[in-house]
Protein backbone atom coordinates (compact mmCIF):
# COMPACT_ATOMS: atom_id res chain seq x y z
CA UNK A 1 0.00 0.00 0.00
CA UNK A 2 0.87 3.35 0.02
CA UNK A 3 -0.69 7.41 0.58
CA UNK A 4 -0.53 10.38 -0.97
CA UNK A 5 -0.26 13.21 1.08
CA UNK A 6 -1.02 17.15 -0.27
CA UNK A 7 -0.15 19.96 1.19
CA UNK A 8 -1.70 22.62 2.01
CA UNK A 9 -5.17 20.94 2.88
CA UNK A 10 -6.89 24.52 2.92
CA UNK A 11 -5.15 27.63 1.02
CA UNK A 12 -6.67 31.34 0.54
CA UNK A 13 -4.92 33.72 -1.42
CA UNK A 14 -5.37 37.06 -2.53
CA UNK A 15 -6.25 37.82 -6.45
CA UNK A 16 -2.64 38.10 -8.86
CA UNK A 17 -1.16 35.79 -5.87
CA UNK A 18 1.63 33.31 -6.94
CA UNK A 19 0.65 30.00 -4.93
CA UNK A 20 2.49 26.72 -4.55
CA UNK A 21 0.50 23.53 -4.26
CA UNK A 22 2.64 20.31 -3.17
CA UNK A 23 1.75 16.16 -3.61
CA UNK A 24 4.20 13.49 -2.18
CA UNK A 25 3.63 9.71 -2.69
CA UNK A 26 5.31 7.21 -1.20
CA UNK A 27 3.68 4.49 -3.94
CA UNK A 28 6.87 4.84 -5.32
CA UNK A 29 5.23 5.02 -8.56
CA UNK A 30 6.85 6.36 -11.97
CA UNK A 31 3.45 9.09 -12.67
CA UNK A 32 2.27 11.48 -11.22
CA UNK A 33 -1.07 14.23 -11.89
CA UNK A 34 -2.70 17.06 -11.72
CA UNK A 35 -6.37 17.30 -11.55
CA UNK A 36 -8.05 20.49 -10.81
CA UNK A 37 -11.92 19.70 -9.44
CA UNK A 38 -14.85 22.46 -10.06
CA UNK A 39 -18.60 21.73 -8.69
CA UNK A 40 -20.27 19.71 -10.78
CA UNK A 41 -17.99 19.11 -13.37
CA UNK A 42 -15.20 16.77 -13.92
CA UNK A 43 -11.33 16.62 -13.18
CA UNK A 44 -9.53 18.02 -15.77
CA UNK A 45 -5.81 17.48 -16.28
CA UNK A 46 -3.77 20.39 -15.50
CA UNK A 47 -0.05 18.76 -15.75
CA UNK A 48 1.51 15.14 -15.38
CA UNK A 49 4.77 13.95 -15.23
CA UNK A 50 5.65 10.56 -16.92
CA UNK A 51 8.63 9.87 -14.91
CA UNK A 52 11.14 11.70 -12.38
CA UNK A 53 12.28 13.88 -15.59
CA UNK A 54 9.76 14.43 -17.60
CA UNK A 55 7.01 17.23 -17.55
CA UNK A 56 3.70 17.42 -19.79
CA UNK A 57 0.50 19.84 -20.20
CA UNK A 58 -2.77 18.35 -19.80
CA UNK A 59 -5.76 20.66 -21.18
CA UNK A 60 -6.01 22.84 -18.12
CA UNK A 61 -2.23 23.90 -17.96
CA UNK A 62 -2.54 27.84 -18.77
CA UNK A 63 -2.67 29.87 -15.59
CA UNK A 64 -0.48 26.52 -14.11
CA UNK A 65 3.56 26.07 -13.55
CA UNK A 66 4.35 22.35 -12.34
CA UNK A 67 7.75 21.07 -11.17
CA UNK A 68 8.75 16.91 -10.72
CA UNK A 69 11.51 17.70 -7.94
CA UNK A 70 12.11 13.85 -7.72
CA UNK A 71 10.10 10.92 -7.75
CA UNK A 72 8.06 11.11 -4.89
CA UNK A 73 6.93 14.48 -5.33
CA UNK A 74 5.31 16.97 -7.74
CA UNK A 75 4.54 20.29 -7.35
CA UNK A 76 1.94 22.67 -8.79
CA UNK A 77 1.96 26.66 -8.83
CA UNK A 78 -0.72 28.22 -9.51
CA UNK A 79 0.76 31.88 -11.40
CA UNK A 80 -1.84 34.54 -10.70
CA UNK A 81 -4.89 33.26 -8.29
CA UNK A 82 -8.07 34.56 -10.43
CA UNK A 83 -10.86 36.36 -7.77
CA UNK A 84 -13.50 34.25 -6.46
CA UNK A 85 -11.70 31.19 -7.65
CA UNK A 86 -13.06 28.32 -5.97
CA UNK A 87 -11.53 24.46 -7.09
CA UNK A 88 -9.94 21.48 -5.56
CA UNK A 89 -7.17 20.49 -6.41
CA UNK A 90 -6.03 16.79 -6.51
CA UNK A 91 -3.09 14.88 -7.30
CA UNK A 92 -3.03 11.70 -8.40
CA UNK A 93 -0.17 8.82 -9.28
CA UNK A 94 0.31 5.76 -10.92
CA UNK A 95 3.14 3.24 -12.25
CA UNK A 96 3.99 4.00 -15.81
CA UNK A 97 2.66 0.61 -17.62
CA UNK A 98 -0.28 0.96 -15.87
CA UNK A 99 -1.55 4.42 -15.66
CA UNK A 100 -5.39 3.54 -16.04
CA UNK A 101 -5.49 3.22 -12.65
CA UNK A 102 -4.50 6.36 -10.50
CA UNK A 103 -4.31 6.91 -6.59
CA UNK A 104 -5.56 10.15 -5.58
CA UNK A 105 -4.67 12.37 -2.24
CA UNK A 106 -7.39 13.74 -0.74
CA UNK A 107 -6.88 17.62 -2.40
CA UNK A 108 -5.58 21.19 -1.61
CA UNK A 109 -9.27 23.32 -1.37
CA UNK A 110 -8.25 26.60 -2.66
CA UNK A 111 -10.43 29.85 -2.47
CA UNK A 112 -9.03 33.45 -3.48
CA UNK A 113 -10.48 36.18 -2.51
CA UNK B 1 -15.19 14.41 -29.60
CA UNK B 2 -12.97 13.74 -26.40
CA UNK B 3 -16.49 14.06 -24.15
CA UNK B 4 -17.85 11.38 -21.73
CA UNK B 5 -21.23 11.99 -20.49
CA UNK B 6 -22.85 11.07 -17.36
CA UNK B 7 -26.26 11.11 -16.42
CA UNK B 8 -28.30 11.38 -14.03
CA UNK B 9 -25.99 14.48 -11.78
CA UNK B 10 -27.74 13.29 -9.08
CA UNK B 11 -29.72 9.95 -7.87
CA UNK B 12 -31.42 8.71 -4.72
CA UNK B 13 -32.07 5.37 -4.20
CA UNK B 14 -33.69 3.80 -0.61
CA UNK B 15 -31.62 1.01 0.99
CA UNK B 16 -32.13 -2.04 -0.66
CA UNK B 17 -32.67 -0.88 -4.11
CA UNK B 18 -30.78 -1.17 -7.46
CA UNK B 19 -28.75 2.00 -7.95
CA UNK B 20 -28.42 2.58 -11.85
CA UNK B 21 -26.22 5.35 -13.31
CA UNK B 22 -25.17 5.95 -17.02
CA UNK B 23 -22.55 7.29 -18.85
CA UNK B 24 -21.59 7.67 -22.84
CA UNK B 25 -18.96 8.68 -25.02
CA UNK B 26 -18.42 9.78 -28.64
CA UNK B 27 -14.51 8.39 -29.42
CA UNK B 28 -14.82 5.24 -31.02
CA UNK B 29 -11.37 4.83 -29.71
CA UNK B 30 -11.82 4.91 -26.12
CA UNK B 31 -11.36 0.96 -25.20
CA UNK B 32 -10.67 1.22 -20.91
CA UNK B 33 -13.75 2.87 -18.65
CA UNK B 34 -12.98 2.55 -14.83
CA UNK B 35 -15.53 4.16 -12.72
CA UNK B 36 -14.21 6.14 -9.78
CA UNK B 37 -15.94 6.78 -6.37
CA UNK B 38 -15.37 9.80 -4.40
CA UNK B 39 -16.31 10.34 -1.04
CA UNK B 40 -16.93 13.90 0.50
CA UNK B 41 -13.60 15.40 1.63
CA UNK B 42 -11.96 12.48 -0.30
CA UNK B 43 -10.26 12.27 -3.20
CA UNK B 44 -11.36 9.50 -6.21
CA UNK B 45 -11.01 5.68 -5.69
CA UNK B 46 -11.24 3.30 -8.54
CA UNK B 47 -14.23 1.39 -7.84
CA UNK B 48 -14.65 -1.24 -11.17
CA UNK B 49 -13.42 -0.91 -14.86
CA UNK B 50 -13.92 -2.74 -18.14
CA UNK B 51 -12.68 -2.55 -20.83
CA UNK B 52 -13.88 -2.53 -24.87
CA UNK B 53 -13.71 -6.04 -25.54
CA UNK B 54 -15.91 -7.37 -22.46
CA UNK B 55 -19.74 -6.24 -22.39
CA UNK B 56 -20.24 -6.73 -18.76
CA UNK B 57 -18.04 -6.91 -15.98
CA UNK B 58 -19.20 -8.16 -12.20
CA UNK B 59 -17.35 -7.23 -8.95
CA UNK B 60 -19.61 -8.02 -5.83
CA UNK B 61 -22.73 -5.60 -5.75
CA UNK B 62 -21.66 -3.64 -8.39
CA UNK B 63 -21.53 -4.17 -12.39
CA UNK B 64 -20.77 -2.30 -15.66
CA UNK B 65 -22.68 -3.27 -18.46
CA UNK B 66 -21.07 -1.94 -21.60
CA UNK B 67 -22.56 -1.70 -25.19
CA UNK B 68 -19.71 -0.62 -27.62
CA UNK B 69 -22.14 -0.02 -30.57
CA UNK B 70 -24.42 2.54 -28.73
CA UNK B 71 -21.09 4.26 -27.43
CA UNK B 72 -22.65 3.36 -23.53
CA UNK B 73 -21.84 1.78 -20.56
CA UNK B 74 -24.09 1.78 -16.99
CA UNK B 75 -22.57 1.14 -13.82
CA UNK B 76 -25.63 -0.98 -11.40
CA UNK B 77 -25.20 -1.03 -7.84
CA UNK B 78 -27.25 -3.65 -6.54
CA UNK B 79 -29.24 -3.90 -2.63
CA UNK B 80 -27.54 -0.43 -2.34
CA UNK B 81 -26.41 0.46 1.19
CA UNK B 82 -26.36 4.17 3.10
CA UNK B 83 -22.54 3.75 3.01
CA UNK B 84 -23.07 3.79 -1.24
CA UNK B 85 -23.62 7.13 -0.73
CA UNK B 86 -20.80 9.08 -3.11
CA UNK B 87 -20.02 10.81 -6.09
CA UNK B 88 -19.57 8.53 -9.09
CA UNK B 89 -17.04 9.08 -11.87
CA UNK B 90 -17.22 7.75 -15.64
CA UNK B 91 -14.25 7.76 -17.08
CA UNK B 92 -12.54 6.70 -20.67
CA UNK B 93 -9.32 6.42 -21.78
CA UNK B 94 -8.10 8.46 -24.78
CA UNK B 95 -5.53 7.28 -27.54
CA UNK B 96 -3.27 9.34 -25.65
CA UNK B 97 -3.18 7.45 -22.46
CA UNK B 98 -5.09 10.38 -20.47
CA UNK B 99 -8.32 9.86 -18.90
CA UNK B 100 -11.34 11.99 -20.00
CA UNK B 101 -13.63 12.02 -17.07
CA UNK B 102 -16.99 12.47 -16.64
CA UNK B 103 -19.14 14.80 -14.55
CA UNK B 104 -20.37 12.53 -11.68
CA UNK B 105 -23.47 11.38 -10.87
CA UNK B 106 -23.77 12.00 -7.13
CA UNK B 107 -25.62 9.29 -4.85
CA UNK B 108 -27.95 9.21 -2.16
CA UNK B 109 -28.90 6.16 -0.61
CA UNK B 110 -32.15 6.98 2.20
CA UNK B 111 -32.11 4.50 4.76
Amino acid sequence: GGIITQTPKFLIGQEGQKLTLKCQQNFNHDTMYWYRQDSGKGLRLIYYSITENDLQKGDLSEGYDASREKKSSFSLTVTSAQKNEMAVFLCASSTRDSQDTQYFGPGTRLLVL
Amino acid sequence: QQQVRQSPQSLTVWEGETAILNCSYEDSTFNYFPWYQQFPGEGPALLISIRSVSDKKEDGRFTIFFNKREKKLSLHITDSQPGDSATYFCAARASNYQLIWGSGTKLIIKP
